[in-house]
């Protein structure tokens, strides 16, 4: 099974500041046929089921603000806000779908400073 | 709109038996892989199981491998987790979720509310 490491465990920053999440795969998530990363970010509010951030490791979903983006390919992935809002109070999670079963990071606590 | 609405949950003591439904509207059931992923009380999250468009491909975690059962029914846009020799580990919120796409190698792009099953005695 692919592991999925996420750091840090989790995150204070201030409002309007820069928020980076970072996620390692135990193997590589690029798929050479399509060369594709198949990594997505998921955002889930308290009592909420989680949101769709970021699909392919870079495609931001329709209606995801801007402030969000990923990077990173093969192993290394990488979720930013770039202006951290009130609402973007979350836990992140990574998850790959490269292979089954598919697996998720263990999620990144996201709180304002 | 794309919604899906889970149900089924509830309370069932260890080693019985729960069948959970995941209704679907809004989108052309028929063309995408579904996937159920949970959730158990302050946890992360955890894929549960899969399954392709046409329900010809599914795909277990270990966890639950020979124990639950996915399917769909097409005709009536719905999935379905059959849970048996339920543990108490299992105890958790379960989601349903659609993929992007026809094979089960793709993003979840819509989740429902989720429907919570707890196992105790």
């Amino acid at each position: 099974d692919i592991v999925m490491t996420q750091s840090p465990d989790s995150l204070a920053v201030s409002l309007g500041e820069r928020a980076t999440i970072n996620c390692k795969s135990s193997q590589s998530v690029l798929y050479s046929s399509n060369n594709k990363n198949h990594l997505a970010w998921y955002q889930q509010k308290p009592g909420q089921p989680p949101k769709l951030l970021i699909s392919w490791a870079s495609t931001r979903e329709s209606g995801v603000p801007d402030r969000f983006s990923g990077s990173g390919s093969g192993t290394d992935f990488t979720l930013t806000i770039s202006s951290l809002q009130a609402e973007d109070v979350a836990v992140y999670y990574c998850q790959q779908y490269y292979s089954t079963p598919s697996t998720f990071g263990q999620g990144t606590k996201l709180e304002i400073k | 709109e794309v919604q899906l609405l889970e149900s089924g949950g509830g309370l069932v003591q260890p080693g019985g038996s729960l069948r959970l439904s995941c209704a679907a509207s809004g989108f052309t059931f028929s063309s995408y892989a579904m996937s159920w992923v949970r959730q158990a009380p302050g946890k992360g999250l955890e894929w549960v199981s899969g399954i392709s468009n046409s329900g010809g491909g599914t795909y277990y975690a270990d966890s639950v491998k020979g124990r639950f059962t996915i399917s769909r029914d097409n005709s009536k846009n719905t999935l379905y987790l059959q849970m048996n020799s339920l543990r108490a580990e299992d105890t958790a919120v379960y989601y349903c979720a659609k993929k992007g796409g026809g094979s089960c190698y793709n993003r979840m792009d819509v989740w429902g509310q989720g429907t919570t099953v707890t196992v105790s005695s």
